[in-house]
This record gives C-alpha cells, structure tokens and sequence, in this order.
C-alpha cells in the first residue's frame, strides 16, 4: 500500500472556479510534506514545503493545509486558469529515512488537473 | 530553469541497447538523485549519490546503474533495454541529504522500440 495516497486521481474544472486536491499519508515520523506540480513531460516543480509543526502555507493562488493529527493535506487552488492543467503531487519526507542517510521523499501518483475555457 | 540540466532531451533507441543518461546538478548541490516514471505513474525512486558515494538504492534493476563523478555530475547506464523502460527519467538535486532545496530537472524521455 503506498504511504501517500491522493484523491481525485483525475478532476475536470472550470477556469475560474476553485478546487481542492486531497492527500492522505501513513509516512510518519516525518519532517515536512510538499506539493508540487508537474507540467505534462516537465520535471516537478515545489510549490509549498510544510514543517509538521505548520498548518498552512500559501503560493500566490495555492493554499496548503497539513492536520498532522489526521495526517491529512490539502491543496487549494483558487481562481483557477487554463496554465493550473498539470498533475499536482503530494510528497511527504520521512523523518527516520532522512536521518539515517537515505532518500527521504516519498511521492504520490498525483491529481490530474484539468482546467478548460 | 531549474539548476539541474538533463541530457539528452530525448532519446530513442532498440531493444537490446546500452544507453546513458546525463545529470549536472544544481551549483552547490552535493546530492543528486535518479526516478523514473512510466506513463501515467508515480515517481519511482532509482537511486542516490551524495558526494560521489552511493548512499540510498530504491527500485533500480541490475540492468541500471550508475555513477556521480567528482565534478559531481552523474550518469544512469541503462543497459539490455527492453520495451517496459519507456519512461521519463528524472534527475534532482539537493544540498544536503534532500531535506530541502530538491529540485528536479527538465527529465530525459527514453523510447525503447
């Protein structure tokens, strides 16, 4: 079972409207949780970077929400346009990996965002 | 752009062959890191080079492997290709042991026929 699950694994909006993107993790202890977006055959790129200790982190039109206690995220995109179509990772880097030297991150399979006109 | 340059672009080749995928990392960065991801997958993590040394290995096959340099650019050799390795390889970089300042470069499309 992966430790990051993401849900819709595909949405369709309207440029304009707002949308939220779940994430829910078992990655624990860990040391901060990522969203990133990732154009269609472009590399990932970081979006937010949350502590455990934070509740929320904003880019611009991203808003991330961490409950460390459900261990759930959140990202919410508002006033959404046609350039938001991507897919949109949550990443949770584990505290007890990265302390003994391996690689700390563990990925999602991401929500497919489709923006239309 | 990213910091991390990926080379080639693209890259189409047979069954059976021996390719090698380049990762400069970003200036200053001593971590570099190898995914794959196939079509409509996850990032699957490869393996890690922290400084010239081999520090963490995930799903990588025998057939894969790979080497950071002491310019700290590193190589992915892929070798006896077969058609499940169409993919997307990413490389990252970190400063450290990838906690934060991870960055991803532009990847390397691999078509095998």
């Amino acid at each position: 079972k992966n430790q990051v699950e993401q849900s819709p694994q595909s949405l369709i909006i309207l440029e304009g409207k707002n949308c939220t993107l779940q994430c829910n993790y078992t990655v624990s202890p860990f040391s901060n949780l990522r969203w990133y977006k990732q154009d269609t055959g472009r590399g990932p790129v970081s979006l937010t970077i949350m502590t455990f200790s934070e509740n929320t982190k904003s880019n611009g039109r991203y808003t991330a929400t961490l409950d460390a206690d459900t261990k759930q995220s959140s990202l919410h995109i508002t006033a959404s346009q046609l350039s938001d179509s991507a897919s949109y990772i949550c990443v949770v880097a584990d505290r007890v990996l990265g302390n003994s030297g391996n690689t700390p991150l563990v990925f999602g399979k991401g929500t497919r965002l489709s923006v239309i006109a | 752009d990213s910091g991390v340059t990926q080379t080639p672009k693209h890259l189409i080749t047979a069954t059976g062959q021996r390719v090698t995928l380049r990762c400069s990392p970003r200036s200053g960065d001593l971590s570099v890191y190898w995914y794959q991801q196939s079509l409509d997958q996850g990032l699957q993590f490869l393996i890690q080079y922290y400084n010239g040394e081999e520090r963490a290995k995930g799903n990588i096959l025998e057939r894969f492997s790979a080497q950071q340099f002491p310019d700290l650019h590193s190589e992915l050799n892929l070798s006896s290709l077969e058609l499940g390795d169409s993919a997307l390889y990413f490389c990252a970089s970190s400063p450290g042991r990838g906690r934060r300042g991870y960055t991803f470069g532009s990847g390397t499309r691999l078509t095998v026929v």
